[in-house]
Order: structure tokens, then sequence, then C-alpha cells
């Protein structure tokens, strides 16, 4: 079975610390993407990736960076934590041009104190 | 810009109705349409998979349609079960853009009471 796989399912960070959200996914998918879901805002786009090493902004990249050194793999950076980041981020990936649809992670619920 | 609503926000049914969930879209190039399942605290898990050239697509006791010309879809569950309390989210894939993103709707918001 197909797989994106976020590394953490709960984190807890303190405010200006440096954080790494790690996602992986086993299908050879061209696209990967990053959310973030808030109540009442839903999901939006923070970064995604066309192929290794490229990044386009999404709606809310500000407060966020990524690497993409691996094809598989998709990391976003909050370069100093603050407790507007408080929200769950959720990883996603596609083939080609989406043509077979999108598979997301289970979810990274972070918490920033 | 494309947006794209689903209507009711929440529904709360009895065990055993059959039931339909809508989304709109505003802009009919869409490349194909997509709903998910998200229970709580937890990720998203695809239920179907519409392409812009089919109309409609089953998957056991649910079935998505799709008129593009309209911009209109609906997943339709029949028998529903507790078990299918969950909140359902439709998006569309654009037919332009570098890795064809998704927009999402804000969700339907299903209990289903036993």
């Amino acid at each position: 079975d197909v797989k994106v796989t976020q590394s953490s399912r709960y984190l807890v960070k303190r405010t200006g610390e440096k954080v790494f959200l790690e996602c992986v996914q086993d299908m050879d998918h061209e696209n990967m993407f990053w959310y973030r879901q808030d109540p009442g805002l839903g999901l939006r786009l923070i970064y995604f990736s066309y192929d290794v090493k490229m990044k386009e902004k999404g709606d809310i990249p500000e407060g966020y960076s990524v690497s993409r050194e691996k094809k598989e793999r998709f990391s976003l950076i909050l370069e100093s934590a603050s407790t507007n980041q408080t929200s769950m981020y959720l990883c996603a990936s596609s083939q080609q041009q989406g043509v077979y649809g999108y598979t997301f992670g289970s979810g990274t619920r972070l918490t920033v104190v | 810009k494309q947006e794209v609503t689903q209507i009711p926000a929440a529904l709360s049914v009895p065990e055993g109705e059959n039931l339909v969930l809508n989304c709109s879209f505003t802009d009919s190039a869409i490349y194909n349409l997509q709903w998910f399942r998200q229970d709580p605290g937890k990720g998203l898990t695809s239920l179907l998979l519409i392409q812009s050239s089919q109309r409609e697509q089953t998957s056991g006791r649910l079935n998505a349609s799709l008129d593009k010309s309209s911009g209109r879809s609906t997943l339709y569950i029949a028998a529903s079960q507790p078990g299918d309390s969950a909140t359902y989210l439709c998006a569309v894939v654009g037919s332009s853009g570098s890795a064809r993103q998704l927009t999402f709707g804000s969700g339907t918001q299903l209990t289903v009471l036993p």
C-alpha cells in the first residue's frame, strides 16, 4: 500500500526554536506538498515541490521554508517557531499532474508554547 | 481564483439513512475532483477520485458524481453507519499550474446517530 509518512504525530516546541517537520513518500511521486489546517480556515497550502531541489510558495509561506534534497523526502522548516504556528500540518504527494489523485500523511499536531 | 464550497457545514442523521453531501466550485476548468474523509485529529483518507472526463465513481456504499459544466459534485452515502461519522472534504485540482494544486472546500462534518 502506498504511503506518506510524517515522522511525528505530536510535537511540542518552544517559541523561537527551529523546528523540522519531515515527510517521506514511498511512491516515487514527483510532487510533494505541505498544508496547515486550522479550525475555521480549512487547509491552506504552505509550500510545494514538483522536483528535487525545486520549490514553490503556496498561499501562506511566511515564516516557513522547505527542503527537498531527495525525491522521497520533503521537509518543512520553521526557522523561529511562534505561537501562531500552532496547527495541524499535513504532507501530501501526487504523481505527474495529479492524475491519480493525492495521498496524504497522518498529520503532525504542532504546539508552540 | 478557484473557490470550493461545501454545503451543509454539518449534518446529523440517524443510522441507516441515505444522505448527500454537496460540493460546488467556481472554475469549471478542473483536472479532477477528489473526496476525502478526515477523522478527528487524523490525516486525510482518499475516498473517491473523479477525472474531469468522468461523470461518477463508486466505491462500496459511496457514489460521487461530477457535473463539471455546472461546477458541482455530490457524494452519496447509502445506508449510513455510525462509523461514517467524520468530516468529508471535497478538493479540486486545477487544469493549469506546475503541480496541479488542490483547492479544498471547508468540509461537511457528518454525525451518524446509532
